[in-house]
């Protein structure tokens, strides 16, 4: 079946770094990708989004490339802020699948 | 839109009484997922609907638990008896079949705490 893998966390880094989050999948046909943000104390939003090989999703400064030959959707940033911390989540959605397979989440914490 | 409702936003509840979690999903959207997060299990997906008919419930833990979505703009999530081992936050979401590739939207969730 379809599966997420995520990077494992906690990950901790200084205002102003580059961040990187891997995200592999495993699926059959062409999923569309996501990335969700959790902030302390709320539900999940959508951060971005890739439907189809080679799109590139961005939002907030975040990117995510849907890279079909190595199967996978990497968060990343390039200055990041404090306001950032959070929880980030790989997802995928199959065709023919109405349920969204996440990951198990990596939380970011941003010092000053 | 107000975006996904959810109620009680805390509830704490002594170990053996009932519970029930609301949701409003987001007006014209068909599916609505119940979700629960822990810290040792991460999201974990409970039950979804679509047109108010529950699709796939194979993520109900046990009998204790049971959803209904008696219209398109409310589900419940029971727990009786609850236990302490049901303490999470839940979360409702929803989708709209025809843009479902736009993800979900979900509510700021219920924070159940069983003591």
């Amino acid at each position: 079946g379809d599966s997420v893998t995520q990077m494992e966390g906690p990950v901790t880094l200084s205002e102003e770094a580059f961040l990187t989050i891997n995200c592999t999948y495993t699926a059959t046909g062409y999923p569309s990708l996501f990335w969700y943000v959790q902030y302390p104390g709320e539900g999940l939003q959508l951060l971005l989004k890739a439907t189809k090989a080679d799109d590139k999703g961005s939002n907030k400064g975040f990117e995510a490339t849907y890279r079909k030959e190595t199967t996978s959707f990497h968060l990343e940033k390039g200055s990041v802020q404090v306001s950032d911390s959070a929880v980030y989540f790989c997802a995928l959605l199959n065709f023919g699948n109405e349920k969204l397979t996440f990951g198990t989440g990596t939380r970011l914490t941003i010092i000053p | 839109d107000a975006g996904v409702i959810q109620s009680p936003r805390h509830e704490v509840t002594e170990m053996g009484q009932e519970v029930t979690l609301r949701c409003k999903p987001i007006s014209g959207h068909d599916y609505l997922f119940w979700y629960r997060q822990t810290m040792m299990r991460g999201l974990e997906l409970l039950i979804y609907f679509n047109n108010n008919v529950p699709i796939d419930d194979s993520g109900m833990p046990e009998d204790r638990f049971s959803a209904k979505m008696p219209n398109a703009s409310f589900s419940t999530l029971k727990i009786q008896p609850s236990e302490p081992r049901d303490s999470a936050v839940y979360f409702c979401a929803s989708s709209e079949a025809g843009q479902r590739f736009n993800g979900y939207t979900f509510g700021s969730g219920t924070r159940l705490t069983v003591v």
